[in-house]
């Protein structure tokens, strides 16, 4: 199986722009995450989807916000970007077993902030 | 707020020697979760230890869980300079056994040279 993809690999933004992050997950999984990695915060998690639908968030402003399409495909927005947004956004997949499972990531996008 | 505290946060050895490292959470858990991370790139999961159990062997992994301490190990053994890389721990915060919001630590950075 192909393992969790992330596009773009890279990207650079200026303050005030806006950003959307894509991930397709293992095929068959039907959960995908987000997590933010930065030097200071270190690993942090953003939000979590299922079927389409938003089940966990974590502790972000609202310029991040995220959306999961019909065949598990992720993406994610950050608006009105501010330096501190500058980090590597991994995003994970797993599939459902009734409960405990393990979260595969992708190999990140790392976003710059200017 | 970070679950999990990684110990030692750097540790450097000799090729061929065993690193152990350590990492306590503050909350109960369903099960905890060993990461490495290359350079900053995707995290690769390593081994996943129910609350239920003591101790997990792969390959050259071994990891612990002591629930009453709140505390994990990790054991890699015969080290290789393939090793070097940031390991992380993480648990499951999500309700009702998920584990699709994980709380990372912030990692202990293992080098090993050859």
């Amino acid at each position: 199986k192909a393992g969790v993809t992330q596009t773009p690999r890279y990207l650079i933004k200026t303050r005030g722009q806006q950003v959307t992050l894509s991930c397709s997950p293992i095929s068959g999984h039907r959960s995908v995450s987000w997590y933010q990695q930065t030097p200071g915060q270190g690993l942090q998690f953003l939000f979590e989807y299922f079927s389409e639908t938003q089940r966990n968030k974590g502790n972000f402003p609202g310029r991040f916000s995220g959306r999961q399409f019909s065949n598990s495909r992720s993406e994610m927005n950050v608006s009105t970007l501010e330096l501190g947004d500058s980090a590597l956004y991994l995003c994970a997949s797993s599939g459902l077993r009734g409960g405990t499972d393990t979260q595969y990531f992708g190999p990140g996008t790392r976003l710059t902030v200017l | 707020s970070q679950q999990g505290e990684e110990d030692p946060q750097a540790l450097s050895i000799q090729e061929g020697e065993n690193a152990t490292m350590n990492c306590s959470y503050k909350t109960s858990i369903n099960n905890l979760q060993w990461y490495r991370q290359n350079s900053g790139r995707g995290l690769v999961h390593l081994i996943l230890i129910r609350s239920n159990e003591r101790e997990k062997h792969s390959g050259r992994l071994r990891v612990t869980l002591d629930t009453s301490k709140k505390s994990s190990s990790l054991l890699i053994t015969a080290s290789r300079a393939a090793d070097t890389a940031s390991y992380f721990c993480a648990t499951d915060s999500g309700g009702g056994g998920s584990n699709y919001k994980l709380t990372f630590g912030k990692g202990t950075l293992l080098t090993v040279n050859p």
